[in-house]
């Protein structure tokens, strides 16, 4: 099971911003990797990685996004919000079934 | 138009059948694995099902087992989905995606599948 918190996340432009991503069992892969991804999904549009095992930011995102985590607890960050960040985030384990978290909406207070 | 363009889906009563395609132009489309993503109204996303790039193993959701299944033609780069036994809990939008170490790359544009009499 993969729990994300908050669901709802209001904040101000250039505030930070964070998403918590938590599963029930280690996500340390039996090769040493842990297969934890991030996505962004705007309104209308398909869902985007962001990042990859844990902290591999994909190329053209901002270097405002920065994951971390190990184990169990992993953290998508945005350092300063921009207006374009708006919409859902899902992390996403991969080995155990492609599970997916419930997501977090990121609006503008 | 993206890396991997999809067919439109449809409208389609509870029992029928549909079948989705995906057009890849992405770098090693015969060299990776393939799945499909979907995504209720107002909803999350739930993987579907994943095949391997040389079209010999496939892998499903337990919802859709034995009614869905997954294909690839390599030589025309073509992803595909056949969709049967429809119903209303399989209504949404679905992702053509790239599989790589685990996560996913590349995705479609998304093609609505609507299961409704």
């Amino acid at each position: 099971v993969i729990s994300q918190s908050p669901l709802s996340l209001p904040v101000t432009l250039g505030q930070p911003a964070s998403v918590s991503c938590r599963s029930s069992q280690s996500l340390v892969h039996s090769d040493g990797n842990t297969y934890l991804s991030w996505f962004h999904q705007r309104p209308g549009q398909s869902p985007r990685r962001l990042i990859y095992q844990v902290s591999k930011r994909d190329s053209g995102v901002p270097d405002r996004f920065s994951g971390s985590g190990s184990g169990t607890d992993f953290t998508l960050k945005i350092s300063r919000v921009e207006a374009d960040d708006v919409g859902v985030y899902y992390c996403m384990e991969g080995p155990r079934g492609y599970i997916f978290g419930q997501g977090t909406n990121l609006e503008i207070k | 138009e993206g890396l991997l363009v999809q067919s439109e889906g449809g409208l389609v009563q509870p029992g029928g059948s549909l079948r989705l395609s995906c057009a890849a132009s992405t770098p090693t489309f015969t060299h990776d694995w393939m799945t499909w993503v979907r995504q209720a109204p107002g909803k999350g996303l739930e993987w579907v099902a994943k095949i391997n790039p040389l079209g010999t193993g496939e892998y499903y959701v337990d919802s859709v087992r034995g009614r869905f299944t997954i294909s690839r033609d390599n030589a025309r780069e073509i992803l595909y989905l056949q969709m049967n036994s429809l119903t209303d809990e399989d209504t949404g939008l679905y992702y053509c995606v790239t599989d790589a170490w685990w996560s996913f790359v590349y995705w479609g544009q998304g093609s609505l599948v609507t299961v409704s009499s």
